[in-house]
């Protein structure tokens, strides 16, 4: 059982270019999560879905977007990556509805220099 | 808005001793759901405990303990007779039933690094 594949696990980046980190699920829940995690502040909401072809924005989503396209997949792209997003990505979706507990996946460290 | 306080940054305690690691939650919602989870060193997150607001029952599971009390808005998680192996990151977290046009989202504490030393 797979439940949640990000990719990369690890990727450093230069300023300024663009990246997408991907978020794939395989037990067709409806509501999907990006968080970050920096030392110190916990997990913080980037953005989500409640179901394909919706998205809203969390806590911190400037500087970050997404897209639903489909139930599975929700990838979140930084258009032009800045230092401070250097972080520890974390994707997850939620079961039961709108209720359940949230499966993560592993986590993508985003180093931006 | 929701919002979770998890006091205490560090806890270090010998191996055997008991522990509990506090969780105080805000909700305007009589309805909600309480978390916790476990981040071990390895960085994933492992889900423990789910608790709706209707249920103020404590839980145990093994060594691990559960104690819900709405009166002062509190979820803490006691380990007793703690291990190496529990050795952990741990959050606290909060999801409110009815968000309106949001994203029932859970809101999470920053988390409470408890190191057992053997």
């Amino acid at each position: 059982i797979a439940g949640i594949t990000q990719a990369p696990t690890s990727q450093i980046l230069a300023a300024g270019r663009r990246m997408t980190l991907r978020c794939t699920q395989d037990m067709r829940h409806n509501a999907m999560y990006w968080y970050r995690q920096d030392l110190g502040l916990g997990l913080r909401l980037i953005h989500y879905s409640n179901t394909a072809g919706t998205t809203g924005k969390g806590e911190v989503p400037d500087g970050y977007s997404v897209s639903r396209a489909n139930t599975d997949d929700f990838p979140l792209t930084l258009a032009s990556a800045v230092p401070s997003q250097t972080s520890v990505y974390f994707c997850a979706s939620r079961g039961q509805g709108h209720t359940g507990e949230l499966f993560f996946g592993e986590g993508s460290r985003l180093t931006v220099l | 808005a929701q919002k979770v306080t998890q006091a205490q940054t560090e806890i270090s305690v010998v191996e055997k001793e008991d522990v509990t690691l506090d969780c105080v939650y805000e909700t305007r919602d009589t309805t909600y759901y309480l978390f916790w989870y476990k981040q071990p060193p390895s960085g994933e997150l492992v889900f423990l405990i789910r608790r709706n607001s209707f249920d103020e029952q404590n839980e145990i599971s093994g060594r691990y303990s559960w104690n819900f009390q709405k009166s002062t808005s509190s979820f803490n998680f006691t380990i007793t007779a703690s291990q190496v192996v529990d050795s952990a990151v741990y959050f606290c977290a909060l999801s409110e039933a009815y968000s309106g046009a949001g994203s029932y989202q859970l809101t999470f504490g920053k988390g409470t690094k408890l190191s057992v030393i053997p």
